[in-house]
């Protein structure tokens, strides 16, 4: 199985921020990998796929880029509203695999 | 309006059985494959199986954790989805939620807000 594994698990910043989260799978997935965002008792919510294609919706703040085995997901001046779960998801090969989750939280 | 409304959750035995139903709206749902991921409490989210559309036989595909024990089928007449749940184990309390996925590459586009189910020992 790929695994994605996500840094950090928890983040804590402030509105305004720069923030980057890294996810690192175990071989190679080419292009194919998402971000969702998830908030509390809420289903998740597809931001951005293939990695850098924003959904539409999306606030152009949210950014993704990376390819094989390093991708990132950037937001580039947080929000109250982005305050969150974000969760990197590959499928280049099943089983289909989600990182562990990065928490973003107020400074 | 696209949407996906999960049921079927409930509080089961160890050892027991349960059905989860998805009903599809406001799209093509026969173009569609589609999955089920679930959420244990307070963990992270794990994709449980996929089906394929017609074009691709209804062909699926499962996580380790229930292959032999879950199935995904699909009624594109009643543009629903389901999970069969047999010999269920506590460790498959969670909240399962039915998602869509993309026409290629299949990102999971479309999630229903979740049905919850509970296996006591």
């Amino acid at each position: 199985d790929i695994q994605l594994t996500q840094s950090p698990s928890f983040l804590s910043a402030s509105v305004g921020d720069r923030v980057t989260i890294t996810c690192r799978a175990s071989q190679g997935i080419s292009s194919h990998l998402a971000w969702y965002q998830q908030k509390p008792g809420k289903a998740p919510k597809l931001l951005i796929s293939g990695p850098s294609t924003l959904q539409s919706g999306v606030p152009s703040r949210f950014s993704g880029s990376g390819s094989e085995t390093e991708f990132t997901l950037t937001i580039s001046s947080l929000q109250p509203e982005d305050f969150a779960t974000y969760y990197c998801q590959q499928l280049n090969a099943y089983p289909v695999t989600f990182g562990g989750g990065t928490k973003v939280e107020i400074k | 309006e696209v949407q996906l409304v999960e049921s079927g959750g409930g509080l089961v035995q160890s050892g027991g059985s349960l059905r989860l139903s998805c009903g599809a709206s406001g799209f093509t749902f026969s173009d569609h494959y589609m999955d089920w991921v679930r959420q244990a409490p307070g963990k992270g989210l794990e994709w449980v199986g996929r089906t394929r559309n017609k074009a691709n036989s209804y062909t699926t595909e499962y996580a380790a954790s229930v292959k032999g024990r879950f199935t995904v089928s699909r009624d594109d007449s009643k543009n629903s989805l389901y999970l069969q749940m047999n010999s269920l184990k506590t460790e498959d309390t969670a909240v399962y939620y039915c998602a869509r996925a993309t026409i290629k590459p299949y990102y999971m586009d479309v999630w229903g807000k979740g049905t919850t189910v509970t296996v006591s020992s």
